[in-house]
């Protein structure tokens, strides 16, 4: 019974595409992230959501557009794909406040060509 | 915003032999401190936690310290086994940052038979 679980677990694709990944909890946790880790192992905040509102974009290109259509799904959209997106791209989920723990989906690797 | 920096970036000990892995943050409203562990492939995931209220936390071979004057916070690995081998993250996050969590770059752990 998976807590967090996104889709596609692999994505291959040519620069200048478009491409989605998708995220969904079952912990009943009102807020969701999207972090970004490079292939040097750097996780990166990108966006923060908290029952469905957005609380942090972190300075991330507006090629990247986050969707939240309820508490349980955050959706990454991802237009005119760059080399340098290529990474591993992992959604989260917490309950409110600060002193939580974060709990991580399998993870996303995009391979942009 | 919060900084975390963590060293050392690879650490290689022998099985039996401790480990230890420090962070420094730079927000001092942080009070709370995970420690997640990220096997090759896998999610990173939480091992242990300690909040700004308590100076040291022990489970099992894992401890953590934490030195809220000097904003340092430390993980002991006693006794290292091959499966602590991974990439271990410190963390820390502020109370009133919309549920951000920091994390540091990273530590990857060898552990030698």
């Amino acid at each position: 019974d998976t807590a967090v679980s996104q889709t596609p677990k692999y994505l291959v694709t040519q620069m200048g595409n478009d491409k989605s990944i998708k995220c969904e909890q079952n912990l009943g946790h009102d807020t969701m992230y999207w972090y970004k880790q490079d292939s040097k192992k750097f996780l990166k905040i990108m966006f923060s959501y908290n029952n469905k509102e957005l609380i942090i974009n972190e300075t991330v290109p507006n090629r990247f557009s986050p969707k939240s259509p309820d508490k349980a799904h955050l959706n990454l959209h991802i237009n005119s794909l760059e080399l340098g997106d290529s990474a591993v791209y992992f959604c989260a989920s917490r309950t409110t406040g600060n002193t939580g723990e974060l709990f991580f989906g399998e993870g996303s690797r995009l391979t942009v060509l | 915003g919060e900084n975390v920096e963590q060293h050392p970036s690879t650490l290689s000990v022998q099985e039996g032999d401790s480990a230890v892995i420090k962070c420094t943050y730079s927000d001092s409203a942080s009070n709370y401190f995970p420690w997640y562990k990220q096997e090759l492939g896998k999610r990173p995931q939480l091992i242990i936690d300690i909040r700004s209220n308590v100076g040291e936390k022990k489970d099992q071979r894992i401890a953590v310290t934490l030195n809220k004057t000097a904003k340092h916070f430390s993980l002991h690995i006693t006794e290292t086994q091959p499966e602590d081998s991974a990439v271990y993250f410190c963390a820390a996050s502020p109370r009133a940052a919309g549920n951000k969590l920091t994390f540091g770059g990273g530590t990857r752990v060898l552990v030698k038979p």
